[in-house]
């Protein structure tokens, strides 16, 4: 089956930048989405195929994509930025895929 | 106010049954690929089962295939998910996820999830 990995944690002080990464077989073939998870609430989309930001979305929220891994960065990293963050692909084998997620500590 | 909203989940025995339902609303139901995702305590998130906008097109990880069943209700814009022979690795809240737009294999909208308790 496809597996996703992230890093467990990455910690940031406010104002610098946080980059977490979705590494993975053929991952560089495969459209990668972010969501964002806030303690004690559903998650919710940060970043659609590979770059895109969802309406609402600030635009300190940025992705990128090289042929090994996908990064999501978080510019100007704030207190309220603090959670799990997830990436997904599809799998044409496995489907809805997850990276077992990576908490941001603020 | 675009929203999804789960119920059903509760306590229930090892194989025992259960059945949770999503509440669509201000949205456009029967035209998404809808989907139920799940997250067992302190862990990731699992996506478990979807169904395609007319319902021809069901999709089970393996971890449940054979044991639950999603459908859904165009007329009352409801998703469902009988489960069944329900194990403690079962436990989990579980969230009702509407699919992007067509074929985007992307999660934009999110119900606020529903706790389901295996244990004896």
């Amino acid at each position: 089956s496809f597996v996703l990995t992230q890093p467990p944690s990455v910690s940031v002080a406010p104002g610098e930048t946080a980059r977490i990464t979705c590494g993975g077989d053929d991952v560089g073939t495969k459209s990668v989405h972010w969501y964002q998870q806030k303690p004690g609430q559903a998650p919710a989309p940060v970043i659609y195929f590979d770059s895109d930001r969802p309406s609402g979305i600030p635009e300190r929220f940025s992705g990128s994509h090289s042929g090994i891994a996908a990064t999501l960065t978080i510019s100007r990293v704030e207190a309220g930025d603090e959670a799990d963050y997830y990436c997904q692909v599809w799998d044409s084998s496995s489907g809805y895929v997850f990276g077992p997620g990576t908490k941001v500590i603020v | 106010e675009v929203q999804l909203v789960e119920s059903g989940g509760g306590l229930v025995q090892p194989g025992g049954s259960l059945r949770l339902s999503c509440s669509a609303s201000g949205l456009s139901f029967s035209h998404y690929t809808m989907h139920w995702v799940r997250q067992a305590p302190g862990k990731g998130l699992q996506h478990v089962a979807s169904i395609s906008e007319t319902g021809g097109d069901r999709y089970y990880a393996d971890s449940v295939k054979g044991r639950f069943t999603i459908s859904r209700d165009g007329s009352k814009n409801t998703l469902s998910f009988q489960m069944s022979s329900l194990r403690v690795e079962d436990t989990a809240v579980y969230y009702c996820v509407k699919e992007g737009t067509i074929a985007s294999r992307s999660f934009d909208l999110w119900g606020q999830g529903t706790l389901v308790t295996v244990s004896s």
